[in-house]
This record gives structure tokens, sequence and C-alpha cells, in this order.
């Protein structure tokens, strides 16, 4: 049973330029939430997905979007990247919205130089 | 104040002893409660949910106060492998969605031989 799979691991970019983060849910799980994780930091929540619509947002700005695929994968989109943006940006996954019962992926490390 | 409150650490232990991690929340509505673990450079992982009645899962004792609004985490007998971040968890609404998880920045803990 495959866990959370994200896509990249890691990564560089430099300032402006776009990236886009993947992740495959746990099998049996169709809700998945994006976190942005900045060093010695706790998890932010970014957005959540379900039922292919973005159910939920945190506070951060429109150069952060993102989508669900019928199969409940994800995506994360990041425009005009800025140093600022460079963390570990984590996908987690449930089997309802309404949990506080997530498994994460292991992670996408983006660095913006 | 921040929404959520854990003394970073670091927590240096000798295998064996008892540790306890203290989390203080400052929105009084809030619902349901867990506590993660995340080793270093990894993603969080769901150690325990936090009962009003308190629970306990092997060596690891959760206990919620709500009229103080705080939350323990206390490990008996520390391992090596237990040395991680732990990191406290909110969910403002009972049974709300992953927007409503509110992360603290974890504790860090590492248990010496």
């Amino acid at each position: 049973d495959a866990g959370v799979t994200q896509s990249p691991t890691h990564l560089i970019k430099t300032r402006g330029q776009q990236v886009t983060l993947r992740c495959s849910p746990k099998s049996g799980h169709d809700t998945v939430s994006w976190y942005q994780q900045a060093l010695g930091q706790g998890p932010q929540f970014i957005f959540q997905y379900y039922e292919e619509e973005e159910r939920q947002r945190g506070n951060f700005p429109d150069r952060f979007s993102g989508h669900q695929f019928p199969n409940y994968s994800s995506e994360l989109n990041v425009n005009a990247l800025l140093l600022g943006d460079s963390a570990l940006y984590l996908c987690a996954s449930s089997f309802t919205p309404n949990t506080g019962e997530l498994f994460f992926g292991e992670g996408s490390r983006l660095t913006v130089l | 104040r921040k929404e959520v409150e854990q003394d970073p650490g670091p927590f240096n232990v000798p295998e064996g002893a008892t540790v306890a991690f203290n989390c203080t929340y400052s929105n009084s509505a809030s619902q349901s409660f867990f506590w993660y673990r995340q080793d270093c450079r990894k993603e969080p992982k769901l150690l325990m949910s936090v009962y009003s009645s308190g629970n306990e899962d092997g060596r690891f004792t959760a206990q919620l106060n709500r009229a103080s609004q705080y939350i323990s985490l206390l490990i008996r007998d520390s391992k090596l492998s237990d040395s991680a971040t732990y990191l406290c968890v909110v969910n403002l609404v009972y049974g709300g969605s992953q927007g409503n998880l509110i992360f603290g920045k974890g504790t860090k803990l590492s248990v010496k031989p």
C-alpha cells in the first residue's frame, strides 16, 4: 500500500520562475492538503482539495494555486517565485476533509536563489 | 499571542528518562487536538490524538486541560529512536477541515545513550 508520494524531492529555482509540485495521495484517500514548512517552523496550511475543488485556503497569495485530478492526485503551482518561498512543501492526504489525522508525503524541498 | 505555543527545546535526556512536553493554545473554541512526530528532514507523522479524558499508547500519554487550554505529552522510558521534533496540533473546529488545523513550531527531543 503506497503512502503519499511527492515529486520532485528537491529542486532549485531562481527568483521570478514558476514551479509545479506533484502529489499522489495514499490509497483510499480523496482529500489532499498542501503545507509550507520553513526551517524551524511548523507546517503552514496553504489549501485543501476535495472533489477536484479548492475547499479551503490559508493565508497565502494568489501566486500559490493548485489543482486536483479525477484520480485524487494534486499539483501545487507557485508563480513569480520569491526568496521567501524557499521551504519544504508537504502534501497531506486523508480519507475525509474533516479530520486532523493526516498522512504526509516526504515533501518537496524548494530552494529559490 | 501565538495560536499554538510550544517550548522549542531542545530537550536532551538520557535513555530511560521520562520527559514531558507542554503545549498551550489561545483559542478556547479549539475542539480537537493531536501530537505529531517529525524526524529530522522528514515528514510529520501522526503520533496520537488527544482525548478529553486523556489517553495512553504504550509509553506515550497525552493529556488535555480545556480550562487551562493546555495539552501535554509524556514519554516514559525514552528510547534513542524517540529523538525527533514533537508537533502540537489544534483543530479550531470539531470535525473541521485541515484549514482549521494549527501546528505549533515543535519541541525537539534528543535522547542520548
